[in-house]
């Protein structure tokens, strides 16, 4: 059981390039997520997942893509790297609550700089 | 106005101390409260989690929210080195999709030898 994973550790991007980051959960999760953490901000919210075949988009889509054709995968695109891009990106999944207790977990993350 | 607010500290405070760590919130839809705690260059990890009023207790760990004041906290006994990190709080309400949650910018934590 190797809970979630993400590749790659890190990466630099230059401006205009495109790039896949990629998420993996073993835990049959339903939700996942994809995050954006910048210093002294907190984490932001990029894009969900509810289950295979459905996401939406959160609180800072613009500049992303995802796709979910699987439970385990949830991948992040990234068109055209932008400087603004610059962040450290974490992968999320949740799975339902069982005997109350919650069940979420995070990925270890990917620094990306864009130079 | 963040929907959110967590003082970013730093919070440095001496190995046995008692640490109170807190977040307001302005959203009342939010009916549940997480914390994360986050070590430095790793992923959050959940600590702990409420899904109502009052004290919640796990090991020398407290979680504790009053709804009527939109205030959590989480208080830490005989702090440790090892639990020098940053602490996130998120909240999240039942409405919408995909059990969304927000989080604070984060308060980090230096317990000191």
């Amino acid at each position: 059981n190797a809970g979630v994973t993400q590749t790659p550790k890190f990466r630099i991007l230059k401006i205009g390039q495109s790039m896949t980051l990629q998420c993996a959960q073993d835990m049959n999760h339903n939700y996942m997520y994809w995050y954006r953490q910048d210093p002294g901000m907190g984490l932001k919210l990029i894009y969900y997942s509810v289950g295979a075949g459905i996401t939406d988009k959160g609180e800072v889509p613009n500049g992303y893509n995802v796709s979910r054709s699987t439970t385990e995968d949830f991948p992040l695109r990234l068109e055209l790297a932008a400087p603004s891009q610059t962040s450290v990106y974490f992968c999320a999944s949740r799975g339902a609550q069982k005997q109350g207790k919650e069940t979420q977990y995070f990925g270890p993350g990917t620094r990306l700089l864009v130079l | 106005q963040k929907e959110v607010e967590q003082d970013p500290g730093p919070l440095s405070v001496p190995e046995g101390a008692i640490v109170s760590l807190n977040c307001t919130y302005s959203n009342s839809a939010f009916q549940y409260f997480m914390w994360y705690r986050q070590y430095s260059r790793k992923g959050p990890e959940l600590l702990m989690y409420t899904y109502s009023s009052g004290n919640k207790e796990d090991g020398r760990f407290t979680a504790q929210v009053d709804k009527s004041s939109k205030y959590i906290s989480l208080f830490i006994r005989d702090s440790q080195p090892s639990d020098s990190a940053t602490y996130l709080c998120a909240m999240g309400g039942f409405t919408g999709g995909g059990n969304k949650l927000t989080f604070g910018t984060g308060t980090q934590l230096k317990v000191e030898l």
